[in-house]
């Protein structure tokens, strides 16, 4: 079946870092979400990118946030300077074309913030 | 705005009894409703939605939930508890007039605990 993969499985960072999380969607599917959910608990709207742009986006998702697409097959997203409030579970997500709209959910990539 | 209640954080229920976990929504055209489960150090994974039609509708692992338009719920059921549905489950919510790229909302959460 296919899978939704994210890399790194678990990153540790000082306050003030660049980070980037990588994801590769299911290859057929055209829209594309980041989530984060801290300490095991409410799973949190980041952003939603569809035609290589951001559809929409949530308060969380401030100016040191950015998505990319940069080659078709990965689906990154950048921290610019890492905050201890940063610590979380990121979970990368896509969806086929449709109106249903079922999110496929990645492993997710724990991230530290020290 | 759209948003999902949980209203329970966790659920005890003993194996082979039927369990319930609620959840009521909020949104403003209509709603295309899931639910999904996380097992520990893991993704979401989809259990089962409504987007329109029979109001009962199954997914995966025996699961069931009913959509009440009237009291804007969508409880998650079984009728017979696995100690291997022990997970935390999340209610979900779209607005069905958006387009598909637009924000699935999660609800907070319900950890289900199974007694063998």
């Amino acid at each position: 079946e296919p899978e939704v993969t994210q890399t790194p499985s678990h990153q540790v960072t000082q306050m003030g870092q660049e980070v980037i999380l990588r994801c590769v969607p299911i290859s057929n599917h055209l829209y594309f979400y980041w989530y984060r959910q801290i300490l095991g608990q409410k799973v949190e709207f980041l952003v939603s990118f569809y035609n290589n742009e951001i559809s929409e986006k949530s308060e969380i998702f401030d100016d040191q946030f950015s998505v990319e697409r940069p080659d078709g097959s990965n689906f990154t997203l950048k921290i610019r300077s890492t905050k201890l409030e940063d610590s979380a579970m990121y979970f990368c997500a896509s969806s086929v074309p449709s109106g249903a709209n079922v999110l496929t959910f990645g492993a997710g990539s724990r991230l530290t913030v020290l | 705005a759209q948003s999902v209640a949980q209203p329970e954080d966790q659920v005890n229920v003993a194996e082979g009894n039927p369990l319930t976990v609620k959840c009521t929504y909020s949104v403003s055209g209509n709603p295309y409703l899931f639910w999904y489960v996380q097992y520990p150090n893991r993704g979401l994974q989809f259990l089962l939605k409504y987007i329109t039609g029979d109001n009962l509708v199954k997914g995966s692992y025996g699961f069931e939930a009913e959509f009440n338009k009237s009291q804007t719920s969508f409880h998650l059921k079984k009728p017979s508890a696995l100690v291997s549905d022990s997970a935390l489950y999340f209610c979900a919510v779209r607005d069905g007039r958006s387009g598909g790229y637009q924000k699935v909302t999660f609800g907070t959460g319900t950890k289900l605990q199974v007694i063998p």
